[in-house]
């Protein structure tokens, strides 16, 4: 079992719908909690980090922690066309703060 | 400032030849990190730097890879014999330091080794 389960999707929505993402994670170890966000032929770029429990705003994008279900989602509102990417989860665990565990990646797209 | 700079963006090889990418880190920045990043096995940390010197190297697959971070502003990762199941984009990322909790991912080298 991997660390970081993540469907790969892939996801297709209209212009203006929420886009909902999900992670779960096995180690219960894992404390910080980011979604990276990589556009086609490109690296992978910090989107969004949290190491609590509960919800974390940025514009129009919102991060959701819940440790008790190993379960983390993102949510993008008013989905725009340039939101079109692969949104991958990344976890670290408090011993290894060093490494990232990424999830598989979920391709979006946003359809004008 | 200019991210993280990797090179080449491209290779195309042949199997069993010796290949070199190459990464220059955000000035400043302490760590640096080697991802491979495949359909298959998605992204992968092959081996990280604090300082320049070599913290963990588990992720390198095999003896045929190696990499060296000869000072702060340059690293290579090195396939050799490279094989056709290399091929892969190889990403290098750097922070601040260890504990930082944003790495900052290079364009990557897109591998192709026939």
């Amino acid at each position: 079992q991997k660390e970081v389960e993540q469907d790969p999707g892939p996801l297709s929505v209209p212009e203006g719908a929420i886009v909902s993402l999900n992670c779960t994670y096995s180690n219960s170890a894992f404390q910080y909690f980011m979604w990276y966000r990589q556009y086609s032929r490109k690296g992978p770029e910090l989107l969004m980090y949290t190491y609590s429990s509960g919800n974390k705003e940025d514009g129009r994008f919102t991060a959701q922690v819940d440790k008790s279900s190993k379960y983390i989602s993102l949510f993008i509102r008013d989905s725009q066309p340039s939101d079109s990417a692969t949104y991958l989860c990344a976890i670290r665990d408090r011993s290894n703060d060093y490494k990232l565990s990424f999830g598989a990646g979920t391709t979006v797209t946003v359809r004008a | 400032d200019a991210g993280v700079i990797q090179s080449p963006r491209h290779e195309v090889t042949e199997m069993g030849q010796e290949v070199t990418l190459r990464c220059k880190p955000i000035s400043g920045h302490n760590s640096l990190f080697w991802y491979r990043q495949t359909m298959m096995r998605g992204l992968e940390l092959l081996i990280y730097f604090n300082n320049n010197v070599p913290i963990d190297d588990s992720g390198m697959p095999e003896d045929r890879f190696s990499a060296k971070m000869p000072n702060a502003s340059f690293s290579t990762l090195k396939i050799q014999p490279s094989e056709p199941r290399d091929s892969a984009v190889y990403f290098c990322a750097s922070s601040r330091g260890l504990t930082q909790e944003t790495q900052y991912f290079g364009p990557g080298t897109r591998l192709l080794v026939l």
